[in-house]
């Protein structure tokens, strides 16, 4: 079957620290991966994507590579800023259906 | 991308009565709506997926009977939730899919609370 499994927050990181989300996946056929981001008191939005294995996608300093030897999509940013809080989700989709991993929690101090 | 609102934001009801979630569009036509389910500190859950001017379709475990569905336009999409009880309590997502690109937009969320 088909499914995302991220790792547990919160994660709380000091302002221009490394980030790293873990997101593994399964999956039959070839599904496309997100990343997506929800604010407090928003909508998820879309963050970031890939389609195809060794794909990079990357928006607002974030990056993530589909890796289909690790079945892995790892969220990263090189220096977090306060205003990256927020509940970070991996998904993937495939034969029509979106699949989303639990979400992590992301704190970042001043 | 696609701005996407659902009304009410919060509600409040007791036991026993029908609840109703409208999930529109607000600047683009969606032929594809999806519902989800969120439990506190879980994913969001597929609940359905809504076809405008079509039944939808629903997950399994999903009772079509208790979580009506009704996509009656290009832009709006309702989920009804019928004589509501305290297990149905929960953060309810609609999300417009955008085939071409392969992107969902998302509305805000709509809290249900069942006394």
């Amino acid at each position: 079957g088909n499914s995302v499994t991220q790792m547990e927050g919160p994660v709380t990181l000091s302002e221009e620290a490394f980030l790293t989300i873990n997101c593994t996946y399964t999956a039959t056929g070839y599904p496309s991966l997100f990343w997506y981001v929800q604010y407090p008191g928003e909508g998820l939005q879309l963050l970031l994507k890939a389609t195809k294995a060794d794909d990079k996608g990357s928006n607002k300093g974030f990056e993530a590579t589909y890796r289909k030897e690790t079945t892995s999509f790892h969220l990263e940013k090189g220096s977090v800023q306060v205003s990256d809080s927020a509940v970070y989700f991996c998904a993937l989709h495939n034969f029509n259906k979106f699949y989303f991993g639990s979400g992590t929690k992301l704190n970042v101090k001043p | 991308g696609a701005v996407v609102s659902q009304h009410p934001s919060r509600v409040i009801c007791k036991s026993g009565t029908s609840v109703k979630i409208e999930c529109r569009s607000l600047d683009f036509q969606a032929t594809t709506m999806f519902w989800y389910r969120q439990f506190p500190k879980q994913s969001l859950m597929l609940m359905a997926t809504s076809n405008e001017g079509s039944k939808a379709t629903y997950e399994q475990g999903v009772e079509k009977d208790k979580f009506l569905i009704n996509h009656a336009s290009l832009t709006l999409s309702t989920l009804t939730v019928t004589s509501a009880h305290p297990e149905d309590s929960s953060f309810y997502i609609c999300s417009l899919y955008q085939g071409r690109y392969n992107e969902q937009f998302f509305g805000p969320g709509t809290r249900l609370t069942v006394l």
